[in-house]
């Protein structure tokens, strides 16, 4: 099991707000960063750092860390937001990185 | 614009060595502010970081993996590279080549750039 862990699967309403969680020891050293997986695509890094979003990336999606828990909220989503969502940092041991274990995200 | 692409076969059998490249174009992979790493996802499941190397060939592996994986870099042809020996059924998966990126005083890593990723299926 991964070191990051996030709830397996999550659901909005379209146009409502959610956030997804990442709980771990190593966030209360480390920033997390996000990504969104859709079937067949390569990963788009939608957050990094405290809270960066990468040009092109839409300002609902936006982030935050506090103690061993980094979070992704996602302000009005959208029928495209339906995804998969991994968060990255380092792991306990400072020296590697490593993924959550990833959250679906369902779009009502 | 930073362009990522794997190649390599896409078929191996069992104890077979995995070979994979990683082409990058639009940015140099000595430029010292970058790792470039490998990730894979098997099918239907989550990502897994595989490791990264450093343009002066420094590198670090996921320790799941570490004994069989080898990342090495080819500055010549602005290429790093993957290999992974005695391969299994469970090393099927897609794998992505990716630019790392890292904040002041590393206190995050992040992948910036991403390639399309490229199925290896490992069966007999």
């Amino acid at each position: 099991s991964s070191e990051l862990t996030q709830d397996p699967t999550v659901s909005v309403t379209l146009g409502q707000t959610v956030r997804i969680t990442c709980q771990g020891d190593s966030l209360r050293s480390y920033y997390g960063s996000w990504y969104q997986v859709k079937p067949g695509q390569a990963p788009i890094l939608l957050i990094y750092g405290k809270n960066t979003r990468p040009s092109g990336i839409p300002d609902r999606f936006s982030g935050s860390t506090s103690e061993n828990t980094a979070s992704l909220t996602i302000t009005g989503a959208q029928a495209e937001d339906e995804a998969d969502y991994y968060c990255n940092s380092r792991d306990n041991s400072g020296n590697h990185l490593v993924f959550g274990g990833g959250t679906k995200l369902t779009v009502l | 614009q930073v362009q990522l692409q794997e190649s390599g076969p896409g078929q191996l059998r069992p104890s077979q060595t995995l070979s994979l490249t990683c082409t990058v174009t639009g940015a140099p992979v000595n430029h010292g502010g970058y790792y470039w790493s490998w990730i894979r996802q098997h099918p239907g499941k989550g990502l897994e970081w595989i490791g990264y190397i450093y343009y002066s060939g420094s590198t670090s592996y996921n320790p799941s993996l570490k004994s069989r994986v080898i990342i090495s870099v080819d500055t010549s042809k602005n290429q790093f590279s993957l290999k992974l020996n005695t391969v299994a059924a469970a090393d099927t998966a897609v794998y992505f080549c990716a630019r790392t990126n890292y904040g002041a005083g590393k206190y995050y890593y992040y992948f910036d750039y991403w390639g399309h990723g490229t199925l290896v299926t490992v069966s007999s």
